[in-house]
């Protein structure tokens, strides 16, 4: 099984500033998403295969990585940006696994 | 806008069934290239994906709860279940449903999802 590592667990940070969120794969993933969760909220997907951001996602979010390593950039903090983010693998098998969540909560 | 809603029962006795049901409305279950899906999330946790289904049948679940899991689809009423088998306290967790595209690997549509809480 493919298990996700994300870092750091907790990111304090204000409104405007840069963060940079990354989840780790134990092995090579085929594909990578990002999801936004408030709280109370269902999770939002944010970023597709690593790269592509969903269909009416700001510009301030961007994905990059490949491969077993990967990040999630918000360019400026807004206020409903604070939330936590889940990293997700598709794999052979088990086909799904999720990370453990970064928070972002604000400084 | 594809919308998918959960109903179900909000209390469970151990040991117990848990039964859902999620309703797709505003785009057809029918539709290939998705695997319509269940997540749960317990009281301050992450996201566990519980497992998904394809339009005509087949069903692939989480290794850990696979003995414990049912999930069946019925297009006619655009509708997908999940059943989980002899609970305990451990699955009192936020359950969602969600559409799973084959291509890109990711959940691109989500239910607001329910809370399930098992206890006597």
């Amino acid at each position: 099984e493919i298990v996700l590592t994300q870092s750091p667990g907790t990111l304090s940070l204000s409104p405007g500033e840069r963060a940079t969120l990354s989840c780790r794969a134990s092995q090579t993933v085929s594909s990578l998403a990002w999801y936004q969760q408030r709280p109370g909220q269902a999770p939002r997907l944010l970023i597709s295969d690593a790269s592509n951001r969903a269909t009416g996602i700001p510009a301030r979010f961007s994905g990059s990585g490949s491969g077993t390593d990967f990040t999630l950039t918000i360019s400026s903090l807004e206020p409903e940006d604070f939330a936590v983010y889940y990293c997700q693998q598709r794999s052979n098998w088990p086909p799904v696994t999720f990370g453990p969540g970064t928070k972002v909560d604000i400084k | 806008q594809l919308q998918l809603q959960e109903s179900g029962p909000g209390l469970v006795k151990p040991s117990e069934t848990l039964s859902l049901t999620c309703t797709v409305s505003s785009g057809s279950i029918n539709s290939g290239g998705y695997y319509w899906s269940w997540i749960r999330q317990r009281p301050g946790k992450g996201l566990e994906w519980i497992g998904y289904i394809y339009y005509y049948g087949s069903a692939y679940y989480n290794p850990s709860l696979q003995s414990l899991t049912t999930i069946s689809i019925d297009t006619s009423n655009n509708q997908f279940s999940l059943k989980l088998s002899s609970v305990t306290a451990a699955d009192t967790a936020v359950y969602y449903c969600a559409r799973f595209v084959m291509t890109s690997g990711d959940f691109d549509y989500w239910g607001q999802g329910t809370l399930v809480t098992v206890s006597s």
